[in-house]
C-alpha cells in the first residue's frame, strides 16, 4: 500500500528566508508525486509534479522538488519565502491499485511566513 | 486548461434535508471524478471514485446510502448528503481525472453547514 508521510505539521520561517517542508513516500511501483497548496476555504491548486522524468522538478510560484528515490523523498523547497506563500501544502502519491490510479495524500504543513 | 468547478462554493441546510452539490470539468471530459471530504485541520479523505455510466466505488466506512453519488456524463457528477446532520457539515471537494489518468484536478469545494 502507498502511504505519505510529512514531517511537521507546522513550519515557520521568515520572509526571504529557504523554505523546506519534507514529504516520504512509500509505494510498491515507480510512483507519480505531487505537491499541492491549499489556501483557507479553498480547493487544491498543483504546485508541481513528478512523473517520472527529470528527477528536479521546478513548479509554479519560486517552488521546486526534488525526487530521490534512495531516500524516498520528495521535499517542497523554495529559495526565498514571501508572505503570499503562507498557506498548507500537501504532498501527495498516485500509484496504480486495483487496476486504477488511486492518490493518497498526506498530512499536510501549514507554513507561516514570519514579516 | 483543466478546469473543475464546484456548485454550490457554500450551503446551509437544516438536519434532516438533502443537499446536492454539482462537480464539473470545464474543458475536459472526466471519465474518472473524486470526492473528498476534509475536516477541519486535516488532510482530504477520499470518499468514493466515480466512474462515468456506472456506480461509484465507496471507501471503507463511507455509508453509500447517505452520500449518494451520480455520474451521468462525462463532465458532470452529483454528491447528495441524504438527511444531513450537523456531523456532516465539512469542506467537500471533488476531483476530475483526465484521460492521461495520472493527475487530477481539484474543484474549488464547497462548505457544507448543517444547522
Amino acid at each position: 500500500a502507498q502511504s505519505v508521510t510529512q514531517l511537521g505539521s507546522h513550519v515557520s520561517v521568515s520572509e526571504g528566508a529557504l523554505v523546506l517542508l519534507r514529504c516520504n513516500y512509500s509505494s510498491s511501483v515507480p510512483p507519480y508525486l505531487f505537491w499541492y497548496v491549499q489556501y483557507p476555504n479553498q480547493g487544491l491548486q498543483l504546485l508541481l509534479k513528478y512523473t517520472s522524468a527529470a528527477t528536479l522538478v521546478k513548479g509554479i510560484n519560486g517552488f521546486e522538488a526534488e525526487f530521490k528515490k534512495s531516500e524516498t523523498s520528495f521535499h517542497l523547497t523554495k529559495p526565498s519565502a514571501h508572505m503570499s506563500d503562507a498557506a498548507e501544502y500537501f504532498c501527495a502519491v498516485s500509484d496504480r491499485v486495483g487496476g486504477y490510479q488511486k492518490v493518497t495524500f498526506g498530512t499536510g504543513t501549514k507554513l507561516q511566513v514570519i514579516p | 486548461g483543466a478546469v473543475v468547478s464546484q456548485h454550490p462554493s457554500w450551503v446551509i441546510c437544516k438536519s434532516g434535508t438533502s443537499v446536492k452539490i454539482e462537480c464539473r470539468s470545464l474543458d475536459f471530459q472526466a471519465t474518472t471524478m473524486f470526492w473528498y471530504r476534509q475536516f477541519p485541520k486535516q488532510s482530504l479523505m477520499l470518499m468514493a471514485t466515480s466512474n462515468e455510466g456506472s456506480k461509484a466505488t465507496y471507501e471503507q466506512g463511507v455509508e453509500k446510502d447517505k452520500f449518494l453519488i451520480n455520474h451521468a456524463s462525462l463532465t458532470l457528477s452529483t454528491l447528495t448528503v441524504t438527511s444531513a446532520h450537523p456531523e456532516d457539515s465539512s469542506f467537500y471537494i471533488c476531483s476530475a481525472r483526465d484521460f492521461k489518468g495520472y493527475e487530477q484536478y481539484f474543484g474549488p469545494g464547497t462548505r457544507l453547514t448543517v444547522t
